[in-house]
C-alpha cells in the first residue's frame, strides 16, 4: 500500500495566486521528499526535509513538516504557468537491506494564465 | 555534470517479448533503484542494486529482473511481457544504501506493449 497519500487530487488556480498540497504519510520518518513531474516525463527533485526540520525554503517553495500529525505540505507562491505539472511527495521506507521510496498518487496542479 | 540518463525514451513491444532498460547513475553515485509507473499513477518500486547486488525487491514476479555493472550503470529486464507492463520505467540514483540522501530520476522509459 502506498505510504504517502496527497491531497488535494486535483487542483487548478490562476497565475500569480498560491498553491498548497498535503501530504500525510503512516510510519516514522527520517525525511520526506517532494518531486514534480510534468506530463509523462521524469521526476525532478524538489526538495528534501528531514525530521528534525519544521520548514524549508527554495525559492518559490515552502515545505513544512509536521511529524506529530505524520503530514507535510508544500506552497507554492506566486504560482506560473509554467509550474501546471504533478506533485509527489516520497517518504523512504527502510529495512536493513536498503531503503526504498514510497509515492503517493500526487497532486495534478493546473495553473491557469 | 551529468544527471541520471535512461535509454532507449520509448519503446513499443508485443506480449510475451523481452526488453532490456539501460540506466546511467548521476556522477557520485552508486545505488540505483528502479521504478514503474503506471498512467495516473504513483511510482512503485521494483529493486535496487548497490554494489552489483539487489538489494531490496518490491512486489514484482521473476520476470522483472536486473543487473548493476562495475561503473553503477544498471539494466532492467522484463521477460515475457504482458499488456499491463505497459509504462513508465523510472530510474533513481542515489548515495549509499540508507534512506537519507536526496534520490535523482532520470527521463523514464516509456514502454508499450502490444
Amino acid at each position: 500500500s502506498q505510504q504517502g497519500e496527497e491531497d488535494p487530487q486535483a487542483l487548478s488556480i490562476q497565475e500569480g495566486e498560491n498553491a498548497t498540497m498535503n501530504c500525510s504519510y503512516k510510519t516514522s520518518i527520517n525525511n520526506l521528499q517532494w518531486y514534480r513531474q510534468n506530463s509523462g516525463r521524469g521526476l525532478v527533485h524538489l526538495i528534501l526535509i528531514r525530521s528534525n526540520e519544521r520548514e524549508k525554503h527554495s525559492g518559490r517553495l515552502r515545505v513544512t513538516l509536521d511529524t506529530s500529525k505524520k503530514s507535510s505540505s508544500l506552497l507554492i507562491t506566486a504560482s506560473r504557468a509554467a509550474d501546471t505539472a504533478s506533485y509527489f511527495c516520497a517518504t523512504p521506507f527502510e529495512e536493513t537491506s536498503g531503503s526504498r521510496l514510497t509515492f503517493g498518487e500526487g497532486t495534478q496542479l493546473t495553473v491557469n494564465p | 555534470d551529468a544527471g541520471v540518463t535512461q535509454s532507449p525514451t520509448h519503446l513499443i513491444k508485443t506480449r510475451g517479448q523481452q526488453v532490456t532498460l539501460r540506466c546511467s547513475p548521476k556522477s557520485g553515485h552508486d545505488t540505483v533503484s528502479w521504478y514503474q509507473q503506471a498512467l495516473g499513477q504513483g511510482p512503485q518500486f521494483i529493486f535496487q542494486y548497490y554494489e552489483e547486488e539487489e538489494r531490496q525487491r518490491g512486489n514484482f514476479p521473476d520476470r522483472f529482473s536486473g543487473h548493476q555493472f562495475p561503473n553503477y550503470s544498471s539494466e532492467l529486464n522484463v521477460n515475457a511481457l504482458l499488456l499491463g507492463d505497459s509504462a513508465l520505467y523510472l530510474c533513481a540514483s542515489s548515495l549509499g544504501l540508507a534512506g537519507v540522501n536526496e534520490q535523482f530520476f532520470g527521463p523514464g522509459t516509456r514502454l508499450t506493449v502490444l
